[in-house]
């Protein structure tokens, strides 16, 4: 079946010390998106990739940045990661952008924990 | 600014109906989803809107009324597994998602 993965599913890492979040995708979408939810709050976009053209959100902290080095795989790097860091990361893919019908389908989020 | 507002919390019974609203004001419009999200889960594609009226996928209903910037998700038939979070979300002129907080359904049996 076509998906989204993510890896890992948790995460627990120490203040200060970087830690990355990878996504995969086999739907072949040209577009990839990484958001941070916190518990019972909207997801907040923080950037997203369509093709290689990056997009970043003009409130996304410098201490995030993403990678994708090809169509399949995206990754998000948190340089320095805080406690207030520890949310739930979401991958999502869409076939295009710019198209009011296009729908993002999620991976199964990575749970960060700062200690 | 934009703004979407849903009800925090529902509560409803299973093998009933629930209404769980959402209201709006984005700059443009370009359709409006609904997605429910498990808890610790992501979220999974509901339904689109972009044209007044209702969509009816099963147990599962989705009405808009872009006049009144405004839209409702119908859950029938209630089950156990329904309890979750339901997230609209509105397309803007720029086709960004602009997400609501969400609401959180409990199912009692």
């Amino acid at each position: 079946d076509a998906m989204v993965i993510q890896n890992p599913r948790y995460q627990v890492t120490q203040f200060g010390k970087p830690v990355t979040l990878s996504c995969s995708q086999t739907l072949n979408h040209n577009v990839m998106y990484w958001y941070q939810q916190k518990s019972s709050q909207a997801p907040k976009l923080l950037f997203h990739y369509y093709d290689k053209d990056f997009n970043n959100e003009a409130d996304t902290p410098d201490n995030f940045q993403s990678r994708r080095p090809n169509t399949s795989f995206c990754f998000l790097d948190i340089r320095s990661p805080g406690l207030g860091d520890a949310a739930m990361y979401l991958c999502a893919t869409s076939r295009v952008r710019g198209q009011g019908s296009d729908t993002q389908y999620f991976g199964p989020g990575t749970r960060l924990t700062v200690l | 600014g934009q703004n979407i507002d849903q009800p925090t919390e529902m509560t409803a019974t299973e093998g009933a109906i629930v209404q769980i609203n959402c209201t709006y004001q984005t700059s443009g419009f370009n359709g409006l989803f609904w997605y429910q999200q498990h808890a610790g889960e992501a979220p999974t594609f509901l339904s689109y809107n972009v044209l007044d009226g209702l969509e009816e996928k099963g147990r599962f209903s989705s009405f808009l009324s872009r006049s009144k910037g405004y839209s409702y998700l119908l859950l029938k038939e209630l089950q156990m597994k329904d309890s979750a979070s339901y997230l609209c979300a509105v397309m803007d002129s720029n086709y960004q998602l602009i997400w609501g907080a969400g609401t959180k359904l409990i199912i009692k049996p």
